[in-house]
């Protein structure tokens, strides 16, 4: 149980285009989702909290109208990087709450601008 | 900032015990400490968590210091797919996000 299904696993766009990344919670509600974005070789980064019917919170630092987080429902939360440029590219990861201590995380998404 | 220390890289032989620390000198009260594990190319891996006594699971053990203030992840006999980052985080509970340090990255050898 409390399986996170992240889409695409990864994607090739161009430089200026828009990307959507979803992360589904399979079989549990997650009123809260988070997004997390790891450079090669570093950690993961928390990038902003998503919360299920309001808007996100973002870290400072991370650019709210670039990187457009929904959440309209309690099993979808998406990340859209809007126009993306070669520095934007990066592995991507959702999480969400799987009970009371700890989250489970999505299989990641591979994001490469050219 | 992560609120644990972990070593950078720690290395074993397949099918030995691994011991991986962690120290959280700050730790609060009601602050949980997790373990999850990321192989290459994946998202993070639950592995175990706990509060203040040792735990048991099919994957490790977790034991944890009296003072609260550090833990070891215990792999009771690593094998070649034990190999990845772990790291070592704590939270206060559902709705506290993570936040990851550098974890460690653990190489076990044939």
């Amino acid at each position: 149980g409390a399986v996170v299904s992240q889409h695409p696993s990864r994607v090739i766009c161009k430089s200026g285009t828009s990307v959507k990344i979803e992360c589904r919670s399979l079989d549990f509600q997650a009123t809260t989702m988070f997004w997390y974005r790891q450079f090669p070789k570093q950690s993961l980064m928390l990038m902003a909290t998503s919360n299920e019917g309001s808007k996100a919170t973002y870290e400072q630092g991370v650019e709210k109208d670039k990187f457009l987080i929904n959440h309209a429902s309690l099993t979808l939360s998406t990340l859209t990087v809007t126009s993306a440029h070669p520095e934007d590219s990066s592995f991507y990861i959702c999480s969400a709450s799987r009970g009371p201590y700890g989250y489970t995380f999505g299989s990641g998404t591979r994001l490469t601008v050219v | 900032d992560a609120k644990t220390t972990q070593p950078n890289s720690m290395e074993s032989n397949e099918e030995e015990p691994v011991h991986l620390p962690c120290n959280h000198s700050t730790i609060s009260g009601t602050d949980y400490i997790h373990w999850y594990r990321q192989l290459p190319s994946q998202g993070p891996e639950y592995v175990i968590h706990g509060l203040t006594s040792n735990v048991n699971n099919r994957m490790a053990s977790l034991a944890i210091a009296e003072d609260r203030k550090s833990s070891t992840l215990i792999l009771h006999r690593a094998t070649l797919r034990d190999a990845a980052v772990y790291y070592c985080i704590l939270s206060e509970g559902q709705g506290f996000s993570f936040i990851f340090g550098k974890g460690t990255r653990l190489l076990v050898k044939p």
